[in-house]
């Protein structure tokens, strides 16, 4: 069995600019998470796509977006990058929209 | 999460068992989970409870929920050097798509 995946590891970007992270969910799973590590914090709920839709959002500005895809991989994207987004980002998988979730090791984003 | 809270630090002699507390809010909450991060990796989850459970045990681990007091703790048995790590407690509500996460305490093993 397949566990969540996600790349880059880590990405170096400057403030203004746009970045997309990736994530591969574990197999057999249908949805997908995305979460923020601020250093020193506990994760903060972006959002969650199940079946290619948008299923529910956190406190998080329009330009933080996602994607879907059929095979249920999923992308996040950032716009107009703030120095505030410097942070872990983690990825879950589950199935169903189920509430076991199951996170890969995160892309470490650095923006300056 | 601020609605989730978990001391910071705990400092535990090899061998020992090491006891790690959690409160939380909100009363709908129907899962509870505890998150295991090592240095620089995502998060493992190590154990959850239903809210109807009082208590459930997996080999090291026991996991306490006292609904009425809103409070999850995580006993660790025979504490090990490769437990040193952040936990996380963590709450879903019922039709909660979302986990709610506290800031995590990190816990220390010391020979």
């Amino acid at each position: 069995e397949t566990g969540v995946t996600q790349s880059p590891t880590h990405l170096i970007k400057t403030r203004g600019q746009q970045v997309t992270l990736r994530c591969s969910s574990q197999s057999g799973h249908n949805t997908v998470s995305w979460y923020q590590q601020a250093l020193g914090q506990g994760p903060q709920f972006i959002f969650q796509y199940y079946r290619e839709e948008e299923n529910g959002r956190g406190n998080f500005p329009p330009r933080f977006s996602g994607l879907q895809f059929p095979n249920y991989s999923s992308e996040l994207n950032v716009n107009a990058l703030e120095l505030d987004d410097s942070a872990l980002y983690l990825c879950a998988s589950s199935s169903d929209t189920g509430q076991l979730q199951y996170f890969g090791p995160g892309t470490r984003l650095t923006v300056l | 999460g601020e609605d989730v809270e978990q001391s910071l630090f705990l400092s535990v002699r090899e061998g020992d068992s090491s006891v790690i507390n959690c409160t939380y809010t909100d009363s709908s909450s129907t899962y509870l989970y505890w998150y295991k991060q090592e240095p620089g990796a995502g998060l493992q989850l190590l154990t959850y409870i239903f809210s109807n459970m009082d208590m459930k045990q997996d080999q090291r681990l026991t996991v306490l929920l006292n609904k009425k007091d809103k409070h999850l703790s995580l006993r660790i048995a025979d504490t090990q050097t490769g437990d040193s790590a952040i936990y996380f407690c963590a709450e879903s509500g019922e039709s909660d798509y979302k986990l709610s996460f506290g800031a995590g305490t990190t816990v220390t093993v010391r020979a």
